[in-house]
């Protein structure tokens, strides 16, 4: 299985960016990254995935490093809504797409 | 464009009872993956299945679980003679037919506790 390592648990305080790494240092070449969040009592949802480059969308940023043994989400503004257990999960290629959840970060913002 | 939807969203069952539990995907989608999600752990893959095929059940227990997702209507997870330990809460997600590689689309997920 194609292994992550996240701390357990970060902390921030609402307003400020928030930096959630995550350690993939088996990841193959043609392995994407994805990152889900899980809120509290409801399911799963995906914040971003990238391969190589750096990637943005509304919701977050994913730096990935050059040698892709490492990257990193950044939440630019933590809002309360922020608060939930974030995923760092590597799609293997040529899988059948079923993710490999590890037990992820959970992250608390404080107002 | 309504989301993931699984119903019920609790279900209570006794010790022995059957345990039927309805995911259906978002419109357009025809992947559809279950998980498990055990008390304070992470969520586990059950199976994944294309209408009318189970593509992957490498995550379902050998007995007592089985899936369906048939040409019309939702995709069922059907649990026979439910013991406490199934007790959890399932999710279902779907994706667009290219599968494998897609996001998947999470759903409310149905909280079963068996009694």
């Amino acid at each position: 299985d194609a292994k992550t390592t996240q701390p357990n648990s970060m902390e921030s305080n609402e307003e400020e960016p928030v930096h959630l790494p995550c350690n993939h240092s088996t990841i193959s070449g043609t392995d994407y990254i994805h990152w889900y969040r899980q809120l509290p009592s409801q399911g799963p949802e995906y914040v971003i995935h990238g391969l190589t480059s750096n990637v943005n969308n509304r919701m977050a940023s994913l730096a990935i490093a050059e040698d892709r043994k490492s990257s990193t989400l950044i939440l630019h503004r933590a809002t309360l809504r922020d608060a939930a257990v974030y995923y760092c999960i590597l799609m293997v290629r040529g899988s059948q797409g079923n993710l490999i959840f590890g037990k992820g970060t959970k992250l608390s913002v404080k107002p | 464009n309504a989301g993931v939807m699984q119903n019920p969203r609790h279900l209570v069952r006794r010790r022995g009872q059957e345990a039927r539990l309805r995911c259906s995907p978002m419109k357009g989608h025809s992947h559809v993956y279950w998980y498990r999600q055990l008390p304070e752990e992470g969520l586990k893959f059950m199976v994944y299945l294309q209408k009318e095929n189970i593509i992957d059940e490498s995550g379902m227990p050998k007995e007592r679980f089985s899936a369906e997702f048939p040409k019309e209507g939702p995709s069922i997870l059907r649990i026979q003679q439910v013991v406490r330990g199934d007790s959890a809460a399932y999710f279902c997600a779907s994706s667009p037919p290219r599968g494998g590689m897609e996001t998947q689309y999470f759903g409310p997920g149905t909280r079963l506790l068996v009694l």
